[in-house]
């Protein structure tokens, strides 16, 4: 049990699009999400706590307004990477919680922006 | 703000050997305390979850161990393979989940 599922698992855009990310607990309802982001050879870096029904959380320095958090049920949630731009090419994981199991998390989302 | 750190960051062994690899935490009131492995461009793997009230926990030829006042917690491996090569992350969970530094291991024939 406690299955995340992310898609895409990798993503090419443009400079000056926007992408969207889905990340869906496939076999649990999670009131909570959280997403990171991990740059090459480098640790796991949460960017925001997402919430069911309610406004993500951010952790300070991730702008909220370019990487935007909809949380609109107990199984989805989804990061837009809004007008991206090469420096925000990196690796997207979100994760989700299972009570005292502990932390279950997708697959990844490489974000590649030329 | 919680902090963690891994030791060593890289690591390279033959096959074989028995390694131990840490992790400490600054702040000691933790729920528990997670280990991952991540293979290259690839998402994460739980390996053993440890509750706060909890010294050990065991899985195969993994060992992890906590000790929380100290803020620290070891994963040891015994007999290591080269299918073993991955990065190692710990994660100490408060009111988030904050990862280590991670340490890279290579496990050659």
């Amino acid at each position: 049990g406690a299955v995340v599922s992310q898609h895409p698992s990798w993503v090419i855009c443009k400079s000056g699009t926007s992408v969207k990310i889905e990340c869906r607990s496939l076999d649990f309802q999670a009131t909570t999400m959280f997403w990171y982001r991990q740059f090459p050879k480098q640790s796991l870096m949460l960017m925001a706590t997402s919430n069911e029904g309610s406004k993500a959380t951010y952790e300070q320095g991730v702008e909220k307004d370019k990487f935007l958090i909809n949380h609109a049920s107990l199984t989805l949630s989804t990061l837009t990477v809004t007008s991206a731009h090469p420096e925000d090419s990196s690796f997207y994981i979100c994760s989700a919680t299972l009570s005292d199991y502990g932390y279950t998390f997708g697959s990844g989302t490489r974000l590649t922006v030329v | 703000k919680q902090e963690v750190t891994q030791i060593p960051a890289a690591l390279s062994v033959p096959e074989g050997e028995n390694l131990v690899l840490n992790c400490s935490f600054t702040d000691s009131a933790i729920y528990n305390l997670q280990w991952f492995r991540q293979d290259p461009g690839k998402g994460l793997t739980s390996l053993l979850l440890i509750q706060s009230s909890q010294r050990e926990q065991t899985s195969g030829r993994l060992n992890a161990s906590l000790d929380k006042s100290s803020g620290r917690s070891t994963l040891y491996i015994a007999a290591s393979q080269p299918g073993d090569s991955a990065t190692y992350l710990c994660a100490a969970r408060t009111d988030k989940l904050i990862f280590g530094t991670g340490t890279r291991l290579q496990v050659f024939p």
